[in-house]
């Protein structure tokens, strides 16, 4: 079935270290990924995106990796800041156009 | 443009009772999804209505119902309400155009259940 996870629930990193957020999926067909930020009280924000036909993206201070051998995909963060704290959810487009989303990794930057 | 809003933002009910939660959509935006966020079974997608029309529909039991507006504004209605039902209930926009399209978010109707 379609399903997302992820690796680790929660990542504890010091202020200006780089952060390395897991997640593993099992649809291979699966073609398109999405990682959202969630901030308490908040809804899901959109930090980047990345489709099956590429390994890697780029955004600001972040980058995705696409591992389709092992259906495993990362989010960086780099210069981690206490703005980054939060829960971040990988997600992945199923059959009909909706989100499967993974568990959530709650990020928390000490100062 | 103004984003994603939802109303009410708290709602407390009691078990028996129905809800009935507002997602007014990005301007411009035609596609409006609808999930249910919990601790345990994390965000789960329950339907999404597109053009006034349920366009797609998740593993949710009919107690769970929506639908779309001419101004692309959609409810959703939950019936005969349990304790289970107790979630941050969350939408989305999209321009409808494709699958593939940014889903943005609203910031959630926090529903609790007594």
């Amino acid at each position: 079935g379609e399903s997302v996870g992820l690796h680790l629930p929660t990542l504890s990193v010091q202020e200006g270290d780089n952060s390395i957020i897991n997640c593993a999926y099992s649809n291979s067909a699966s073609d398109y990924f999405i990682w959202y930020k969630q901030e308490s009280g908040k809804g899901p924000q959109f930090i980047i995106d990345i489709r099956s036909n590429m390994d890697k993206r780029q955004g600001q201070r972040v980058t995705v990796l696409l591992n389709k051998t092992v259906k495993h995909l990362s989010l960086q963060i780099a210069a981690t800041q206490p703005g980054d704290s939060a829960v971040y959810f990988c997600a992945e487009i199923g059959s009909q156009g909706n989100l499967i989303f993974g568990k959530g990794t709650k990020l928390s930057v000490k100062p | 443009k103004a984003g994603v809003t939802q109303t009410p933002r708290y709602l407390i009910k009691t078990r028996g009772q129905q809800v009935t939660l507002s997602c007014s959509p990005i301007s411009g935006h035609r596609s409006v999804s609808w999930y249910q966020q919990t601790p345990g079974q994390g965000l789960q997608f329950l339907f999404e209505y597109f053009s006034e029309t349920q366009r797609n529909k998740g593993n949710f039991p009919g107690r769970f119902s929506g639908r779309q507006f001419s101004n692309s504004r959609s409810e959703m209605n939950v019936s005969t309400l349990e304790l289970g039902d107790s979630a941050l209930y969350l939408c989305a926009s999209t321009p409808g155009q494709g699958k593939s399209d940014t889903q943005y978010f609203g910031p959630g109707t926090r529903l609790t259940v007594l």
